[in-house]
């Protein structure tokens, strides 16, 4: 079976820190990524998807970045975070098949201080 | 264009009591609908999936949901409300572009 998994659960950075946010998939190949935020009292938010290895898409202008060095391997990153990056961050993966739901992580809870 | 309206930002029922989420949506197609349940600082896990075949859709923990195309709806709906139901729930409809439109997500409280 498919499992996502995600790390760290949860995380304290100072304004102005890098950020690296890694999340990796098992038990199927070739899959859709996506990072999602979830600012608190807001909905879902796409930052960014992948549908191969070193294909990214970025649906918003932001102060992060995304990366996909292996198949089954996402990161997201900053080189310098800001207050508002603070959130809820979820990574999930779906099969490159249309009408395919997403398969969620457990998140990490950013604060940035 | 996709649109998904979750029509109450809170539901609070008794335990044991019926559970009705309301999601009306807007597609230029007939797409896929999900209801998604998001516990406290968890990610989000699939209850349900409509992809054009029953329209009475059947998920885990007791719940389905009913697709409506006349009335463009896709409620989720449960018999019994236990104690574990109360989280955030979400409804999503997959776009053309293979991509997800999320619903602004409903609050179920569940009292004893």
């Amino acid at each position: 079976s498919q499992t996502i998994h995600q790390w760290p659960a949860t995380l304290v950075q100072p304004v102005g820190s890098p950020l690296s946010l890694e999340c990796t998939v098992e038990g199927t190949s070739n899959p859709n990524l996506y990072w999602y935020r979830q600012a608190a009292g807001r909905g879902l938010q796409l930052l960014f998807y992948s549908v191969g290895i070193g294909q990214i898409s970025s649906e918003v202008p932001q102060n992060l970045s995304a990366s996909r060095p292996q198949d089954r391997q996402f990161i997201l990153s900053s080189k310098k975070l800001l207050l508002s990056d603070s959130g809820f961050y979820l990574c999930a993966w779906s099969v490159q098949a249309g009408n395919s739901p997403l398969h969620f992580g457990n998140g990490t809870r950013l604060t940035v201080t | 264009a996709q649109s998904v309206t979750q029509l109450d930002s809170h539901v609070s029922v008794s335990e044991g009591t019926p559970v009705l989420l309301r999601c009306n949506y807007s597609s230029s197609y007939s797409p896929s609908l999900f209801w998604y349940v998001q516990h406290p600082n968890k990610g989000l896990q699939l209850l349900l999936k409509y992809t054009s075949a029953a329209t009475l859709v059947k998920g885990i923990n007791g719940f389905e949901a009913e697709f409506k195309k006349s009335e463009t709806s896709f409620h989720l709906t449960k018999p019994s409300a236990h104690m574990s139901d109360a989280a955030e729930y979400f409804c999503v409809v997959l776009n053309a572009g293979n991509m997800l439109t999320f619903g602004g997500g409903t609050r179920l409280m569940v009292k004893p």
